[in-house]
């Protein structure tokens, strides 16, 4: 069955960094495009970042451009995401979740972790 | 990047049937046959209810519909349980190459 662990969150400062780690595991993790989606205590959902399956291409939110990187690798069925330059506003649950298609161009997210919660504050 | 907008609470009763809205504009819910629903618990993770406007995945109760009319999606749950108390969000695609969700609804089964 499809499995996807995160791990890497905590508490970091305004103005710092963090990386996130999703392990995956139960599918075919090369063939699939992954997302990174935050919530904010007691907010909704926002769409943070998107790999293609190969690590070609990919998209980010404008909330987040310039400052988060997502990546991952192949070899460990890993996906990350890099967080720099952090804000108060950065405060959330991130989930990695699995997409049901190979690149972008549509899709959905299919399977969902369990989060990792990042709080930014000094 | 603007979120869909969705009602922000619905209510039904045990059986009865109720309609959670998802309004987008043509850049995103209208442009694409890419709207998907997701139902949450407290303190869980979301779970897929409905992909592409209108396809179950398998497990999910057939009491369970979506559909699309332009820029607005429709989730629809018939024959109401109070186990379907829960948040739901629906997503689209965008013409930017992104996703966006809806600012979640919060069922209430009375």
């Amino acid at each position: 069955q499809v499995q996807l662990v995160e791990s890497g969150g905590g508490v970091v400062q305004p103005g710092g960094s963090l990386r996130l780690s999703c392990a995956a595991s139960g599918f075919t993790f090369r063939s699939y495009g992954m997302h990174w989606v935050r919530q904010a205590p007691g907010k909704g959902l926002e769409w943070v970042a998107f790999t293609q399956y190969d690590g070609s291409n990919k998209y980010y939110a404008d909330s987040v451009k310039g400052r988060f990187t997502i990546s991952r690798d192949n070899s460990k069925n890993t996906l990350y995401l890099q967080m720099n330059s952090l804000r108060a506003e950065d405060t959330a649950v991130f989930y990695c979740a699995k997409s049901n298609g190979h690149n972008s161009g549509g899709g959905y997210f299919d399977y969902w972790g369990q989060g990792t919660l990042v709080t930014v504050s000094s | 990047q603007s979120a869909l907008t969705q009602p922000a609470s619905v209510s039904g009763s045990p059986g009865q049937s109720i309609t959670i809205s998802c309004t987008g504009t043509s850049s995103d819910v209208g442009g694409y046959n890419y709207v998907s629903w997701y139902q949450q618990y407290p303190g869980k993770a979301p779970k897929l209810m409905i992909y592409d406007v209108s396809n179950r995945p398998s497990g999910v109760s057939n009491r369970f519909s979506g559909s699309k009319s332009g820029n607005t999606a429709s989730l629809t749950i018939s024959g109401l349980q109070a186990e379907d108390e829960a948040d739901y969000y629906c997503s689209s695609y965008t013409s930017s190459s992104t996703w966006v969700f809806g600012g979640g609804t919060k069922l209430t089964v009375l």
